[in-house]
């Protein structure tokens, strides 16, 4: 059974690009958490979603960033025009359960992003 | 919402010894618990969990105790070795929050053999 895919593990983005990361959650998971990791830091959440479903965007910042999870294929987590302070790791999770069920979470391993 | 401090952010032991980590949450609501382990580079690994119903669950040398009325959990590791040196972080999820972990700052564990 594969874990939870990312990719890609790293990228690189010129402020004002665009980013993409993709999150596979494990087989048989339908609930995706993406967190965000700075330097030294812990994660923070940003977005739960589940299929075609976005339940909870309260830890996103509501300009430049949006998610998906479509019937098809992975989790998207876009940042449009990226700036410096982008710069981070970004782990999506995967869980079996819904949410208040308390399913255990399992991490991809998250895509470092670098805005030059 | 809920806040989940940590402490103490760095820790030293010796090959062998025990070592301690707690952290504390702000929101009597939480109910889950768990322990990440995140080694230099790597994706955060879930090494133990707790849920409210339960005071201690160990596995091998590792245990979690929480004590629900000073809303605090610890992670206890004994007989520690080199490949335990890692950032080790707590989290706590409350019910309504659809599952979203809060996570602390990290621990940094170095094992010193």
């Amino acid at each position: 059974n594969a874990g939870v895919m990312q990719n890609p593990r790293h990228l690189v983005r010129r402020r004002g690009q665009e980013a993409r990361l993709r999150c596979s959650p494990m087989k048989g998971h339908s609930h995706v958490y993406w967190y965000r990791q700075l330097p030294e830091e812990g994660l923070k959440f940003m977005v739960y979603l589940q299929k075609e479903n976005i339940i909870d965007e309260s830890g996103m910042p509501k300009e430049r960033f949006s998610a998906e999870f479509p019937k098809e294929g992975p989790s998207i987590l876009r940042i449009q025009q990226v700036v410096r302070g982008d710069s981070a790791a970004y782990f999506c999770a995967s869980s079996p359960l819904a949410g208040d069920a308390r399913g255990e979470q399992y991490f991809g391993p998250g895509t470092r992003l670098t805005v030059t | 919402g809920e806040n989940v401090e940590q402490h103490p952010s760095t820790l030293s032991v010796q090959e062998g010894d025990s070592a301690v980590i707690k952290c504390t949450y702000s929101d009597s609501a939480s109910n889950y618990f768990p322990w990440y382990k995140q080694e230099l580079g790597k994706r955060p690994q879930l090494i133990i969990d707790i849920r409210s119903n339960v005071g201690e669950k160990k596995d091998q040398r590792i245990a979690v105790t929480l004590n629900k009325t000073a809303k605090h959990f610890s992670l206890h590791i004994t007989e520690t070795q080199p490949e335990d040196s890692a950032v080790y972080f707590c989290a706590a999820s409350t019910p309504g929050s659809q599952g979203n972990l809060i996570f602390g700052k990290g621990t940094k564990l170095s094992v010193k053999p």
